[in-house]
Parts: structure tokens; sequence; C-alpha cells
């Protein structure tokens, strides 16, 4: 059973960069049937897609979130991460992190998700 | 910039059936897979519908999706209405870019 795990710092200064890692469990972040994505969802708001990366190096980002987002992989902890730059409070979000099917993107595992709070 | 709208809510009574829409903006939204997420409360969503109308296994078969290119949409219809589909409902596609993009959700009652 594939497991996604998000893990990193809940709070974080304006201003400053956010970063999480999403650890897969029963599964490869090598495969490359699959794009590992970043999806965040602001408090009593809808789903936000950040980006997603393949393990050959493509990326793809959400054109609004492009100049302040990195994506990057780590093959040998079967990782991926994201960092996000200069953030403010409408950066406070539920930041999950998911597994696409590269066929058709459509999700098929999510993390639990991890609330990230900007605040002074 | 593509986008895909939704009613905010729908509410119907138990067992009876419901159909939530998604209306793309631009160019056609069969020309690239729909799917459709389940989020209760406090939980990550769930995929109750992939590539238009495949359920994942575990989902019953009284969801079911749909395309209608006549009306640049896609529908999600959930019949047997229970109280434990009480959820907000998202559809989820990608533009020509494959930039993912999700509606705003709709939020499911069932009185």
């Amino acid at each position: 059973q594939v497991q996604l795990q998000e893990s990193g710092p809940g709070l974080v200064k304006p201003s400053e960069t956010l970063s999480l890692t999403c650890t897969v469990s029963g599964g490869s972040v090598s495969s490359g049937s699959y794009c590992w994505s970043w999806i965040r969802q602001p408090p009593g708001k809808g789903l936000d897609w950040i980006g997603y990366i393949h393990y050959s190096g493509s990326i793809n980002y959400n054109p609004s979130l492009k100049s302040r987002v990195t994506i990057s992989v780590d093959t040998s902890k079967n990782q991926f991460s994201l960092k996000l730059s200069s953030v403010t409070a409408a950066d406070t979000a539920v930041y999950y992190c998911a597994r696409f099917l590269a066929g058709d993107l459509s999700v098929d595992y999510w993390g639990q998700g991890t609330l990230v709070t900007v605040s002074s | 910039n593509f986008m895909l709208t939704q009613p905010r809510s729908v509410s119907e009574s138990p067992g009876k059936t419901v159909t939530i829409s998604c209306t793309g903006s631009s160019g056609s939204i069969a020309s690239n897979y729909v799917q459709w997420y389940q989020q209760r409360p406090g939980s990550a969503p769930t995929t109750v519908i992939y590539e238009d109308n495949q359920r994942p296994s575990g989902v019953p078969d009284r969801f079911s999706g749909s395309i209608d290119s006549s009306s640049n949409s896609a529908s999600l219809t959930i019949s047997g209405l229970k109280t434990e589909d009480e959820a907000e409902y998202y559809c989820q596609s990608y533009d020509s870019s494959n930039h993912v993009v999700f509606g705003g959700g709709t939020k499911l009652t069932v009185l």
C-alpha cells in the first residue's frame, strides 16, 4: 500500500521560505508512471494545485505561483520536496502531497495533509 | 486560463439521486480526462471517479461520471443517497499545457 507523509514546520514567518518534504513508502518516486505533486487548501476554501515533478526531471508549476515555487525529488531518500518563497498570510493552508498517474493526471494517493500557518 | 465551475452547494434527501455539474471555461472538456474527489471535513480528498467515468475499487456503483460535450460539462451523479455521502466534491482536469485545474467544490448536503 502506497503511503505519503508530509513533514516540515507548521509555522513560517512572512517573507520567509516555506519548506515541506513528502516521504513516500510502498512505492518509488523513480517510477515513470507517476508525477509527484503538491496541492494546498486554504482554511475553508477549495483545492489549489501547486505543481508536480516527474522523476525524469520534468516539472510543471501553477502559473500563478511559478515565480515562488521549487519542487524537487530525492530518489535516494524516496522523497520529494516543496519550497515556496516570500510567503504571506495568503499562503496559510493545509498542504497535501499527492501522487498523480502520469497518463491521465488523476490523483490515486494523497498524504494526510499538514497545516502551515504564516504568521509573525 | 482554463477554469472549471461547480455549483457552490446542492442538497437532496436520502435515497434520492443528485447530479453535480462541472463546466469548462474554454476548449472542449472532452479533450482531457475529468476526475471527481470526495472530501469529508478534516480529511484528505479521495477519488470517486477518474478518467471521466471510471470508479476506483471500493467506490460503490451508486457513483457515476459522465461528459456532455454539448454543454462542455462533466457530471457526477450519486444515486440512492446516503447520509455518509454528505461531503465536498471537487472536479479536476488539466489544460493544454498539462496544468492541473480543480473546480471550486460543491458541498453536498443530504437532508
